[in-house]
């Protein structure tokens, strides 16, 4: 398969708390993103992280990437009652032509 | 959302209907893209063009139909042999320069077939 499964599919936080989630794949990647869909409403894309780099920051957004065990994290810190979303990986493979999105991990950020 | 807009965002039809959902994009991408998503679930593609008057089937391509006759505009057709036709479907596109595939979203339109 080449769609990443994410971990957990669903988390629950309070407010201030870091959120960890995960991404697990099985193919060859030229990069891995990571989106966030509010429910009932488009996906929105949050970081792209090429194969040849292994962590990258955006704001409160920190992804890590190890292609030896391939997996990525997504970590949000310092949560927010407006985070509360699904995030979904998405592969793009080497070879491919279009992205391969996990099915969601969502999170629920308690105030 | 921006740059991408789908109509309408609520659809409703009777069973052994066609139904066309419209994608239009003003980001000048050459790529679009099609997907479906049911409730708690990832998305599927259904079907994807690079370049106008051209475009390949996705994952679950089976009783959906699409034409890319302008850059700016890829409708999808839903037809009367698709089996489950109640979804969330999303349009997509992006840029294929820098081959990063980067996707941009519409809003979506939630079908309800009855």
């Amino acid at each position: 398969s080449q769609q990443g499964e994410e971990d957990p599919q669903a988390l629950s936080i309070q407010e201030g708390e870091n959120a960890t989630m995960n991404c697990s794949y099985k193919t060859s990647i030229n990069n891995l993103q990571w989106y966030r869909q509010n429910s009932g409403r488009g996906l929105v894309h949050l970081i792209l992280i090429r194969s040849n780099e292994r962590e990258k920051h955006s704001g409160r957004l920190r992804v890590t990437l190890d292609t030896s065990k391939k997996s990525s994290s997504l970590l949000i810190t310092a949560s927010r009652a407006a985070d509360t979303a699904s995030y979904f990986c998405a592969l793009f493979g080497s070879g491919a032509n279009n992205l391969f999105f996990g099915t969601g991990t969502r999170l629920t950020v308690i105030p | 959302d921006g740059g991408i807009t789908q109509s309408p965002k609520y659809l409703f039809r009777k069973e052994g209907q066609n139904v066309t959902l419209s994608c239009e994009q003003n980001l000048n991408h050459d790529a679009m893209y099609w997907y479906r998503q049911d409730p708690g679930q990832g998305l599927r593609l259904i079907y994807y063009s690079q370049i106008v008057n051209d475009f390949q089937k996705g994952d679950i391509a089976e009783g959906y139909s699409v034409s890319r006759e302008k850059k700016e505009s890829f409708p999808l057709t839903v037809t009367s042999a698709q089996k489950n036709p109640t979804a969330f479907y999303l349009c997509a596109s992006s840029p294929l320069g820098g081959r990063s595939y980067e996707q941009y979203f519409g809003p979506g339109t939630r079908l309800t077939v009855t």
